[in-house]
């Protein structure tokens, strides 16, 4: 089955803590996304990728980093710069610049104690 | 200007009945509206989406309304089912790089 998985499905980490949270799809997308969503807000985008070894900031970047080695993976750390971590952080990929739909992952909620 | 506004923030519906959810963006090359439907816990699924070269884009029970001039376009649900209750998203998009920009998210819910 095609699709995006995001692992795990539940995280929690120790304040001052780095964390990598993983997302991997295999629909050959060329654009991935992050975003963030707490509840009452929408989801806000954290970092894209429209091509392999380049990315760039969304609105939210700070506190947070990303990787985009190989076509299919695209993970994001948490650093510890990042002051509110806790949130429900959600994984998309898009096939590329023509097309508009974006496929999204099930998501891992982070706790931060 | 990049914001979309999202309302009602929450919505009750009665089984059968019309559920309407509104959105309104401010920046004009904007191009492309989803809408996308959130189960608790789950990644948001794209339920249905409009171009503004036309008014109104009808999927089954599911009709997107467009104004143009308003800059508003709305999400109508015919025969609401209690399935139907999830939490919907409004978004749009210049295509600059495929990047979304999320209304605040509506949580409906359909009372059998």
């Amino acid at each position: 089955d095609g699709g995006i998985t995001q692992s795990p499905k539940y995280l929690f980490r120790k304040e001052g803590q780095n964390v990598t949270l993983s997302c991997e799809q295999n629909l050959n997308h060329d654009a991935m996304y992050w975003y963030r969503q707490d509840p009452g807000q929408g989801l806000r985008l954290i970092y894209y990728s429209q091509i392999v070894n380049d990315f760039q900031k969304g609105d939210i970047a700070e506190g947070y980093s990303v990787s985009r080695e190989k076509k299919e993976s695209f993970p994001l750390t948490v650093t510890s710069a990042q002051k509110n971590p806790t949130a429900f952080y959600l994984c998309a990929s898009r096939r590329g610049t023509s097309e508009d739909e974006q496929f999204f992952g099930p998501g891992t909620r982070l706790t931060v104690l | 200007q990049q914001q979309v506004k999202q309302s009602p923030q929450s919505l009750i519906v009665q089984k059968g009945g019309i559920s309407i959810i509104n959105c309104a963006y401010e920046n004009t090359a904007f191009d492309y509206f989803p809408w996308y439907q959130q189960f608790p816990g789950k990644g948001p699924a794209l339920l249905i989406a409009i171009r503004p070269d036309v008014s109104e884009k009808k999927e089954g029970r599911f009709t997107i309304s467009f104004n143009k001039s308003a800059k508003q376009f709305s999400l109508h649900i015919m025969d609401s089912q209690p399935g139907d209750s999830a939490t919907y998203f409004c978004a749009a998009s210049n295509n600059q790089g495929g990047k979304l920009i999320f209304g605040q998210g509506t949580e409906l819910s359909v009372k059998p």
